[in-house]
């Protein structure tokens, strides 16, 4: 059973318009959530988290967003840019977890049309 | 400073060979492991390692063996490939297995398996 959902396989935006990308979690327990970014041939790259305290963390153009109630978060980038074009992938981990417990949705590969 | 290195890129082999997928790091990370991505899956844990002379499984660890020698050196090793194992291995690091150290991959080895 996927504790972690990344609903939608593909998105695409306008450059310069806000790309939101969803997450959706089923363990109450996760607490920590990460997203990482990767493009073609690379491997991911580590991108913006979040602890279960917050509802809200901010670095430059990505802002992510929790909904503890809803099992739900989400990754805010705005303005998008054709750069911001690869896979997203969401993680989720419990708080006795390590590294080794982290669970990973299947990724929205976002595309920014200039 | 390279990072994670991974080698090789590419691989093919047939049913029932060995080979060893090499992932070496030069920033003194502790904690090493290795994933696998299949299409429409997320990042998959094989095994993992929070120190040298030290492993352990994950997720998915049958067909794969792996060793930790050195701090630096993290080998993964297929024992008699299977068309099941075709996919695409990262290798990850991070300075604990804290899951608010964010994981460093290396590029990838994409193997495929005839």
């Amino acid at each position: 059973d996927q504790q972690v959902k990344q609903n939608s396989p593909s998105l695409s935006v306008q450059e310069g318009r806000i790309s939101i990308l969803n997450c959706d979690y089923t363990n109450s327990m996760f607490d920590y959530f990460l997203w990482y970014k990767k493009y073609p041939a690379e491997g991911p790259t580590f991108l913006i988290s979040i602890s279960s305290i917050k509802d809200k963390n901010e670095d430059g153009r990505f802002t992510v967003f929790l909904n503890k109630s809803a099992k739900h978060l989400s990754l805010h980038i705005v303005p998008s840019q054709p750069g911001d074009s690869a896979v997203y992938f969401c993680a989720a981990s419990t708080p006795l977890g390590g590294s080794e417990k982290l669970v990973f949705g299947k990724g929205t590969k976002l595309t920014v049309n200039p | 400073n390279a990072g994670v290195t991974q080698t090789p890129k590419f691989q093919v082999l047939k049913t029932g060979q060995s080979m060893t997928l090499q992932c070496a790091q030069d920033m003194n990370h502790e904690y090493m492991s290795w994933y696998r991505q299949d299409p429409g899956m997320g990042l998959r844990l094989i095994h993992y390692s929070v120190g040298a002379g030290i492993t352990d499984q994950g997720e998915v660890p049958n067909g794969y063996n792996v060793s930790r020698s050195t701090t630096e050196d993290f080998p993964l090793r297929l024992l008699s490939a299977a068309p099941s194992q075709t996919s695409v291995y990262f290798c990850a690091t991070a300075p604990d297995s804290a899951v608010n150290s964010p994981l460093h991959f290396g590029n990838g080895t994409r193997l495929t398996v005839t």
